[in-house]
């Protein structure tokens, strides 16, 4: 069946730019991850909504970067006023429900604030 | 979210050898997995363990997490040309987020 899909693959933007990525989870899946991958670390936990919810968004760096997933499926992940230091690979992960149930990755999105 | 130290950074090895990689925290988990990406894709999960002291194989690989529930380590045995990539430790508590390492870029030569 069909992954977790994230587009676009590549984002490309200016400094001070309003930027969305857009994550759809394997279809069923209650529980969707957000994480950041910067050049040569693993990735970074930002956000985890079970279901409509944010269940936990203690990772989002500061108050630009935002996430919404209204109807429990299609989650996006919102950056306000663009900077340098944003720029990495945004990852987004579902799992079947929350807890120790693996988390299927998706390809991510390449974001490159210039 | 907590530090966990991957070792070694990369290794270059010969197809046929055998590569072991480790994973220690200053924090306990309760669950330690190990992952692989390739380039321009999402991690993929080769093995979770859930137990301290488990011991798990799936294929060529074994994994073990430590008796302290501090540290796990990852063996491939018989390395071939696909096992390339860059290999992820993650550690989870009793949450859901996922801790992980920095990685180990495994390259192996035919």
């Amino acid at each position: 069946g069909a992954g977790v899909s994230q587009t676009p693959s590549n984002k490309v933007t200016e400094k001070g730019k309003y930027v969305e990525l857009r994550c759809d989870p394997i279809s069923g899946h209650t529980a969707l991850y957000w994480y950041r991958q910067s050049l040569g670390q693993g990735p970074e936990f930002l956000i985890y909504f079970q279901g409509t919810g944010a269940a936990d968004d203690s990772g989002l760096p500061n108050d630009r970067f935002f996430a919404v997933r209204p109807e429990g499926s299609v989650s996006t992940l919102k950056i306000q006023r663009t900077e340098r230091g944003d720029s990495a690979v945004y990852l987004c992960a579902s799992s079947p429900s929350g807890g120790d149930s693996e988390q299927f990755f998706g390809p991510g999105t390449r974001l490159t604030v210039l | 979210g907590q530090q966990l130290n991957q070792s070694p950074q990369s290794m270059f090895i010969q197809e046929g050898e055998d590569v072991s990689m480790n994973c220690t925290s200053s924090s306990i988990f309760n669950t330690w997995l190990w992952y692989k990406q390739d380039p321009g894709e999402g991690p993929v999960l080769l093995i979770a363990l859930y137990k301290a002291g488990e011991l798990t194989s799936n294929g060529r690989l074994t994994a073990q997490f430590g008796i302290t529930r501090k540290d796990s380590f990852l063996n491939i045995s018989a390395s071939i040309p696909s096992d390339v990539g860059i290999y992820f430790c993650a550690g989870q508590d009793s949450g859901y987020a996922l801790n992980f390492g920095k990685g180990t870029s495994l390259l192996v030569t035919p």
